[in-house]
């Protein structure tokens, strides 16, 4: 089955600065690849997917990359606010099939005024 | 996301008792699943059904009983509950398969 890894587990940047987050999957034949944002006792909200027929997709200050070859996706977020700061969940799955998406274990974003 | 919703938000309970968590979507939303959330184990994902009467287990289904007689609602039910049990409970609902996935606000299930 799949697998997703997730790095940092946690990270800091000043306001203002970058935050990337990285994933790995394991299953090749994953082609759906949804971010999760959760705020503190707050529900996951998705903030940004992508499928693997495109390799970036931008959504104003939040980008996604994927590469299939190497089985990595990253999550850019540029010009980071304070209210940037929570857990974000990168996730793998398979589109078209009955198969469930699988989540990594969260990266905790401290965005420091 | 009003259109699903989850009780009770808060239970405390004693192991060994049967609890049974409540997911409502308005969405008429096909697929329903059920995540536990661990601390550094992200969301794992229980039981997901795909229509009314189908279900099928996640990545950590022992312990866990669920059923789908209506569209709406996806209930699960801990027979015999542990202190293992003890984590923060999230339904979620999507159109399709790997469609987003709406969470609701989560149960958090402390068992004593």
């Amino acid at each position: 089955g799949e697998n997703v890894e997730q790095h940092p587990s946690t990270l800091s940047v000043q306001e203002g600065d970058s935050a990337v987050i990285k994933c790995t999957y394991s299953d090749s034949a994953s082609n759906y690849f949804p971010w999760y944002k959760q705020e503190l006792g707050k529900r996951p909200q998705l903030i940004i997917d992508i499928r693997s027929n495109v390799g970036e997709k931008k959504d104003q200050r939040i980008a996604v990359t994927l590469n299939k070859t190497a089985k990595h996706f990253s999550l850019h977020i540029t010009e980071t606010q304070p209210e940037d700061s929570a857990v974000y969940f990168c996730a793998a799955g398979q589109e078209t099939s009955y198969d469930k998406v699988i989540f990594g274990p969260g990266t905790s974003l401290s965005v420091i005024p | 996301d009003a259109g699903i919703t989850q009780s009770p938000r808060y239970k405390i309970t004693e192991t060994g008792r049967q609890v049974t968590l409540m997911c409502h979507q308005t969405w008429s939303h096909s697929y329903m699943f059920w995540y536990r959330q661990d601390l550094g184990h992200g969301l794992r994902l229980i039981y997901y059904s795909a229509a009314a009467d189908i279900t099928d287990k996640g990545e950590v289904p022992d312990g866990y009983v669920v059923s789908r007689s209506k569209t709406e609602n996806f209930p699960l039910t801990l027979e015999s509950a542990t202190r293992s049990q003890t984590s923060v409970y999230f339904c979620a609902s999507s159109y399709r398969e790997s469609q987003p996935q709406h969470f609701g606000d989560g149960t958090r299930l402390s068992i004593l």
